[in-house]
């Protein structure tokens, strides 16, 4: 099965830099997304990691590590609009099987 | 492009009543998933339908159910509701439903039961 652990609530400063972790206990692995959901809307696709490393979009970046079961997304130069949940959601490893969503961390960015 | 489309957006019911939510897909996607979102269990997954088939299935009890039609849209059914139904029900699409395929969401239905 899987297990997917995120921490609940973060708060950081606009203009900050902030790291927001994901780790998963799995039986096999077969990719790892990061969603972002602003309150009362859709959860939103930001990042793919697959291969071990650093994958950069912009302000986003996600990170991911296969053998340490470990992932992160980092956000830099925060704004008030990054103020949402961050959802970290594996893939099993067998073909066409469903996300596991982790419960989401609720990023707070205050002036 | 249009992006995925649910309806309704807010819906109240009572305990015991059957409720339907819609599901459209983005044109060309031919996977659509099922997700109940609370507050305290995050995302859980109900169920997968790719090309009128059920391919997955979480675990749900038998009175939460779903089809999908010959143009990919999708609908969902829970039959005699209960008030811990209440939640966000969350449609995604995505091609093929592939590994490294993102799925695209749609707003989501507000179901509360009273």
């Amino acid at each position: 099965g899987q297990n997917i652990d995120q921490p609940t609530e973060m708060t950081a400063t606009e203009g900050a830099i902030v790291q927001i972790n994901c780790t998963y206990q799995t039986s096999g692995f077969n990719g790892l997304f990061w969603y972002q959901q602003h309150a009362g809307e859709a959860p939103t696709f930001l990042s793919y990691n697959v291969l071990d490393g650093l994958e950069e979009k912009g302000r986003f970046s996600s990170f991911l590590s296969r053998s340490k079961g470990y992932s992160y997304l980092l956000l830099k130069e925060l704004q008030m609009k990054d103020s949402a949940s961050y959802l970290c959601a594996v893939r099993p490893p067998s073909g066409n099987t469903p996300l596991v969503f982790g419960k989401g961390t609720r990023l707070s960015v205050i002036a | 492009k249009a992006g995925v489309t649910q309806t309704p957006r807010y819906l109240i019911k009572t305990r015991g009543q059957q409720v339907t939510l819609s599901c459209s897909p983005i044109s060309g996607h031919r996977s659509v998933s099922w997700y109940q979102q609370t507050p305290g269990q995050g995302l859980q997954f109900l169920f997968e339908y790719f090309s009128e088939t059920q391919r997955n299935k979480g675990n749900f009890p038998g009175r939460f159910s779903g089809r999908q039609f010959s143009n990919s849209r999708s609908e969902m059914n829970v039959s005699t509701l209960e008030l811990g139904d209440s939640a966000l029900y969350l449609c995604a699409s995505s091609l093929a439903g592939q590994d490294n395929q993102p799925q695209h969401f749609g707003d989501g239905t507000r179901l509360s039961i009273l």
